[in-house]
């Protein structure tokens, strides 16, 4: 089947640690995003990337950092520098960057920090 | 900047009733707008879509019209079902094609047997 798997599905955190939240696709999507979901927020984008080997900072990009070595891979870590990481993590990714109103999106990383 | 804002939730039904989520946004030009649906433990789906004024999209028994005057994207259903428990985004892609979208809040939709 195709989609987008986000892995692991719970991490904790502790304190002056880096983690890293994987996201993978098979759909041969171009573009890929990272939101986090705070409660009565919504979503914020944090990087997204159009195409391989490239990406750009969204709306919240501190503390945070990402890759696009390949197509179907699209890691976020999660620095030290974020001071408040608990959120649940979104993964998406579409088509291509200009044909991105349907996005399809993993099942979420929650992340906490102990 | 360009936002989306969304009713409060939760919003509580009784199994039949009928539905209306609330959305205005802010943006220049003509975004495209839409609604995402969220289930308990799961990743968002796109519900419907429109992308220009007085364009109806609707999916599932659901439908929102894209009204430029009032600048709103109300969700409406006729008649609920326990299963449509979930929480639903309203979203927009600016006019400028900047590779993203712009999330509501989200409202809660609860229904009860």
């Amino acid at each position: 089947d195709g989609g987008i798997t986000q892995s692991p599905k719970y991490l904790f955190r502790k304190e002056g640690q880096n983690v890293t939240l994987s996201c993978e696709q098979n759909l041969n999507h171009d573009a890929m995003y990272w939101y986090r979901q705070d409660p009565g927020q919504g979503l914020r984008l944090i990087y997204y990337s159009q195409i391989v080997n490239d990406f750009q900072k969204g709306d919240i990009a501190e503390g945070y950092s990402v890759s696009r070595e390949k197509k179907e891979s699209f890691p976020l870590t999660v620095t030290s520098a974020q001071k408040n990481p608990t959120a649940f993590y979104l993964c998406a990714s579409s088509i291509d960057g200009n044909n991105n109103e349907k996005l399809f999106f993993g099942s979420g990383t929650q992340l906490s920090v102990l | 900047g360009d936002s989306v804002t969304q009713m409060e939730g939760p919003v509580t039904l009784s199994e039949e009733a009928f539905l209306t989520i609330n959305c205005t946004y802010t943006a220049t030009g003509y975004p495209s707008l839409f609604w995402y649906v969220q289930y308990p433990g799961e990743g968002l789906q796109l519900l419907l879509k429109a992308t220009k004024a007085d364009d109806k999209g609707s999916n599932k028994g659901f439908e929102a019209t894209y009204r430029k005057e009032t600048t709103s994207f109300h969700l409406e259903k006729g008649s609920v079902q326990v299963s449509d428990s979930a929480v639903y985004f309203c979203a927009l892609r600016p006019s400028s094609n900047t590779g993203k979208l712009i999330f509501g809040q989200g409202t809660t939709l609860q229904v009860k047997p």
